[in-house]
């Protein structure tokens, strides 16, 4: 059972453009973060997200956790050909610990330039 | 270390062949976990330990597979008999205390059975 479900799997558009992805569940989350990925190196943490409706701005990345906790987007403004690479969302059920730390398969993106 | 290390970076082996692979995390980081990550596939937890604990072995694929954790910090996960079907990519994580709020991975080992 894929408990977060990522689209797009994948994205490729122009530089300049804006772009969404979407994070989602039927479970509620104690928190979610969401991490990026480039070939050959492990995921790199890029926000955590813990209340209904929060919103984190990171540069040109919103992030946004849904007012219900069960899911999440991420919006990127004028992507640039350095934002490639593979986004994954990443839930907390339990609020810590493995157990509470369920991975999506991803949106690979490509921002072409 | 400054960050989660990994050792081997990547390995061939002989299917039947048994291999170990090395995760040292970020010195104090009490939680250690181990994620496989296949194409297509996202990451699929494998085991979690907390000291040298592991109070979490439920997603161990197979009798196959084992972990340990020495002195709170460096952990082997050990693959015996490999098959085909375990190529992929080994990460490991650290995080500060068990904690919902983020992991630092390492580089990973990309592990191929041929």
């Amino acid at each position: 059972t894929q408990l977060l479900e990522q689209s797009p799997q994948f994205l490729s558009i122009q530089e300049g453009e804006n772009l969404t992805v979407y994070c989602n569940s039927s479970s509620v989350f104690s928190s979610l973060q969401w991490y990026r990925q480039e070939p050959g190196e492990g995921p790199v943490l890029l926000v955590t997200v813990v209340t209904g409706g929060e919103v984190k701005k990171l540069k040109r990345l919103t992030f946004q956790f849904g007012d219900a906790r069960k899911d999440s987007s991420l919006h990127i403004t004028a992507a640039q050909p350095g934002d490639t690479g593979l986004y994954l969302c990443a839930g907390a059920r339990s609020g810590g610990g493995a157990d509470g730390l369920t991975f999506g398969k991803g949106t690979h993106l490509i921002i072409q330039p | 270390g400054a960050g989660v290390s990994q050792s081997p970076s990547n390995k061939v082996t002989e299917k039947g062949k048994d291999v170990e692979l090395r995760c040292d995390p970020i010195s104090g980081h009490t939680a250690l976990y181990w994620y496989r990550q296949s194409l297509g596939q996202g990451l699929e937890f494998l085991i979690y330990f907390q000291g040298n604990s592991a109070p979490d072995k439920s997603g161990l694929p197979s009798d196959r597979f084992s972990a340990e954790r020495t002195g709170g910090s460096v952990s082997t996960l050990t693959i015996q008999r490999t098959q085909q079907e375990d190529s992929a990519v080994y990460l490991c994580a650290s995080s500060l205390v068990r904690t919902g709020y983020g992991y630092t991975f390492g580089s990973g080992t990309r592990l191929t059975v041929v």
